[in-house]
Parts: C-alpha cells; structure tokens; sequence
C-alpha cells in the first residue's frame, strides 16, 4: 500500500524566512510525485511533477527536490502570498495497475509580513 | 472560463435527503475522480472512472454512488444524507497515462444537518 507522510503540519514563518516542507513516502515503483498547491476554501492547484531521484524543479520561490524516499519543497524569502497549504502526491501502478495518486494531509504554511 | 467546474458550490441539506453534486469538464480528459477533504484528513478517494464505461471504487465509496454521463460530466449523489457527510468535496480530472497530474475544480461545500 502507497503512503505519504508530510511534515510538518503546520508551519509559521516570517517573511523572508527560508525553510523545506517535507514530503516521505512509501510506493512501489513511483511513477510520479506531485506538489500541489491549496488556497482556503478551493481546489488544489498543480505546482510540480518529479519523476526520478535526483530531479529537482523550480517555479519563483519554489524549488522541488526527490530522492529514493521523500521530496522536499524548499521556499525561499517567502512572501505572505506564499501562505497555503500545500500537498503531495505519490503515483504508482497501486491495485491492478490502476495508477490513482495517494495524497498525504498536507503542511499549512502561513507566512508573516 | 474555468476547464473543470462543480455545481452547486454550497449546499445545506438535511439528514436522508438526497444530493447530486455535478462536475463538469472542457479539458477533453477521460479519467474523473471524485475526492472528499475533511480537516486533518487530506484528500480521500470516493469514486474514480477512466472512461464513460470504467467506474470504480475509491477508498471510501459506502454511502455514495456516481454517474459519468459523458466524457465530459461526472456526478457523484448521496442517495441518503447524513451528518458524517459534511465536507469538501472535489472532482478532478487527469489525462490518460500512469504520470499525469491531476486538475481540481472549485469545490463543493456541504453541510448535512
């Protein structure tokens, strides 16, 4: 069974205060691992996809990061528009290779001006 | 326009009424799934379909049933409301393939009394 564990869960910063999001997991043969994005009271929104360890993206602040057994979202000088909380995802062939993605609950970030 | 919409956006029903939660897509996707998200919880699978043929069980499909009208439209009923039911609930699509990230819709909020 596939399983994702973040942590923290919750997580205050000032702004301009660097830190990781950390994102564990347990799949056999990942196919992707995904970082969303969600804003109070709406539908997750897609950050990034990394599909083998070693890969690393950036979007601004943002920059994902996967080895063999968690990803790490780093945020740099966060901003107070960077407060949401963000989610991650495991992707592997699951029961009968059906392929559905596991979410793990989420880190909410709230970043102070 | 939005690519994945769900109607209605919030609903107050009462307990053993029956409730049909719309999603509707223009992102010409095959694969629809239907989530619910309780706090501390994360996202949890109620019901997922591949095609307008292909329905299947999520995690937590007791008390719901859903219909895939077409590729574009997905609906997900509570055929007999109860408390333990209010939440957010999320439809999202996703290409077809074993890597694909998936698009979220606005979100439904209900509320069983």
């Amino acid at each position: 069974e596939d399983q994702v564990t973040q942590s923290p869960e919750a997580l205050r910063l000032q702004e301009g205060e660097s830190s990781s999001l950390n994102c564990s997991y347990t799949v056999s043969g990942l196919r992707g691992l995904f970082w969303y994005r969600q804003d109070p009271g709406k539908g997750p929104e897609f950050l990034f996809t990394l599909y083998s360890a070693g890969e690393e993206k950036e979007k601004e602040r943002l920059k994902a990061t996967l080895t063999k057994k968690e990803s790490f979202l780093h945020i740099t000088a966060p901003k107070p528009e960077d407060s949401a909380t963000y989610l991650c995802a495991v992707q592997g062939p699951g029961t009968g290779g059906s392929y559905i993605p596991t979410f793990g609950r989420g880190t909410s970030l709230i970043v102070h001006p | 326009d939005a690519d994945v919409t769900q109607t209605p956006r919030n609903r107050i029903t009462k307990t053993g009424k029956r409730i049909m939660l719309e999603c509707s897509q223009t992102k010409g996707h095959d694969r629809m799934y239907w989530y619910r998200q309780d706090p501390g919880l994360g996202l949890r699978l109620i019901y997922y379909s591949f095609d307008v043929k292909d329905i299947n069980k999520g995690e937590i499909s007791d008390g719901y049933s859903v219909s895939r009208q077409a590729q574009a439209k997905f609906s997900l009923s509570l055929e007999s409301a109860i408390p333990n039911q209010t939440a957010l609930y999320f439809c999202a699509t996703s290409e077809q393939g074993s890597y694909n990230e998936q698009f979220f819709g606005p979100g439904t909020r209900l509320t069983v009394l």
